[in-house]
């Protein structure tokens, strides 16, 4: 039973195109994150919620929506995808928001964009 | 810019023996750090932690030293094994709020049979 899992775990689409993805928790967590690693292999912070409510949002473009339905799920939507956007996005989750909790992260959703 | 620094991309240990792998920091506001280890097609999974109110932390194989006058973790894995083979991420928190890590670059790690 995975306890972060995201869909689709590729995704491949054309420039101008929107594109979700979907994250759900199966830990009964609070808090879940975006995260994109680029080709660099840089891992940054894109988003953060705790309990629904938005409480990180780096300097990403506001092409990057996310949304939290619930505790359990944070989903990622992409408008006019650019080049740029072609990373690995993953998802995490913590008991808490602060670092002090480990985060569990999903098996990354690999997006390229051509 | 690079506020945490793995300077190795990659490493490569015999089985048995010890493997150290080394991370630097610029902002001395960080109070916390973290060393995550992440296989290939996976998340990565959290390892250990260390709080700047210590200088060494162990859990079982692995051991995480901090040096806050040199801005400097490593960590120590003993005896190194096959299956520790993977990308090791450090990473850092800083005050206030602690709800942000920033990451390194990771370093490769291959142990050899």
């Amino acid at each position: 039973d995975t306890a972060v899992s995201q869909t689709p775990k590729y995704l491949v689409t054309q420039m101008g195109n929107d594109k979700s993805i979907k994250c759900e928790q199966n830990l009964g967590h609070d808090t879940m994150y975006w995260y994109k690693q680029d080709s660099k292999k840089f891992l940054k912070i894109m988003f953060s919620y705790n309990n629904k409510e938005l409480i990180i949002n780096e300097t990403v473009p506001n092409r990057f929506s996310p949304k939290s339905p619930d505790k359990a799920h944070l989903n990622l939507h992409i408008n006019s995808l650019e080049l740029g956007d072609s990373a690995v996005y993953f998802c995490a989750s913590s008991q808490g928001p602060f670092v002090t909790y480990e985060q569990y992260f999903g098996p990354g959703t690999r997006l390229t964009v051509t | 810019d690079q506020q945490v620094k793995q300077n190795s991309p990659s490493l490569s240990v015999q089985e048995g023996r010890i493997s150290i792998l080394n991370c630097d920091y610029t902002n001395s506001m960080f109070d916390y750090f973290l060393w995550y280890k992440k296989y290939p097609a996976e998340g990565p999974t959290f390892l250990i932690s260390i709080s700047s109110i210590k200088d060494k932390n162990e859990d079982g194989r692995f051991t995480v030293f901090l040096n806050k006058s040199a801005k400097h973790l490593s960590l120590h894995i003993v005896p190194s094994q096959p299956g520790d083979s993977a990308v090791y991420f450090c990473a850092a928190s800083a005050l206030p709020g602690n709800r942000k890590l920033i990451w390194g670059l990771g370093t490769s790690l291959g142990v050899n049979p």
